[in-house]
């Protein structure tokens, strides 16, 4: 295992489109958090995972953000309608339930045009 | 109310020490961490406190005061390499554990 995987890197998409990113976690790491950053700001929680039960939901995530776990495996977050607003780098991380650190994945970086 | 604090840039020379400060003030506490992270590229773990001391980590060292919601990070001999931005973040407690970052100090190394 590499490490946190997230696909695409890169996606251009048109205002009003729908888009989905994945992450594959590390294996054995039962949390995964989804975070966003813009430019010159650190990350900002979204979202957390343990297993597949959805725990907690930031108030920066509006009713078009939605994101999935259904194996407490991979995870999805999909965006419905795109606004410009959404252009940002979206991270995906996860870490062992008493582990010290999150890992993170290279992110998916979101440009909509 | 939440609020973490750190310099926005900061310059230093090839081979020496700068320190990297941090300040916080969050409603739970459970451990602060220190990140680095090159541009266009994920946050990569450096350091974690969670009792007040100094962590010392090859060239990094971090240091916790929770009374004075305050911690560095120290990186010594300074390479080309180390510019970067250095997010610190605070854990919150409790079942989620998320980590609430700072916006980050962007450090430039100069030969």
């Amino acid at each position: 295992d590499t490490g946190v995987s997230q696909n695409p890197r890169h996606k251009i998409t048109k205002r009003g489109q729908n888009v989905t990113f994945r992450c594959d976690p590390i294996s054995e790491h039962n949390r995964l958090y989804w975070y966003r950053q813009t430019l010159g700001q650190g990350p900002e929680f979204l979202t957390y995972f343990q297993n597949e039960a959805q725990l907690e939901k930031s108030r920066l995530l509006s009713d078009r953000f939605s994101a999935e776990r259904p194996k407490g495996s991979f995870s999805t977050l999909e965006i419905q309608r795109t606004e410009q607003g959404d252009s940002a780098m979206y991270l995906c991380a996860s870490s062992l339930e008493v582990g010290a650190e999150a890992f993170f994945g290279q992110g998916t970086r979101l440009t909509v045009v | 109310g939440q609020n973490i604090d750190q310099p926005t840039e900061m310059t230093a020379t090839e081979g020496a020490i700068v320190q990297i400060n941090c300040t916080y003030q969050t409603s739970g506490f459970n451990g602060l961490f220190w990140y680095q992270q090159h541009a266009g590229e994920a946050p990569t773990f450096l350091s974690y406190n969670v009792l007040d001391g100094l962590e010392e980590k090859g060239r990094f060292s971090s240091f916790l005061s929770r009374s004075k919601g305050y911690s560095y990070l120290l990186l010594k001999e300074l390479q080309m390499k180390d510019s970067a931005s250095y997010l610190c973040a605070v854990r919150k407690g409790g079942a989620t554990n998320k980590l609430i970052f700072g916006t980050g100090t962007l450090l430039a190394v100069q030969p």
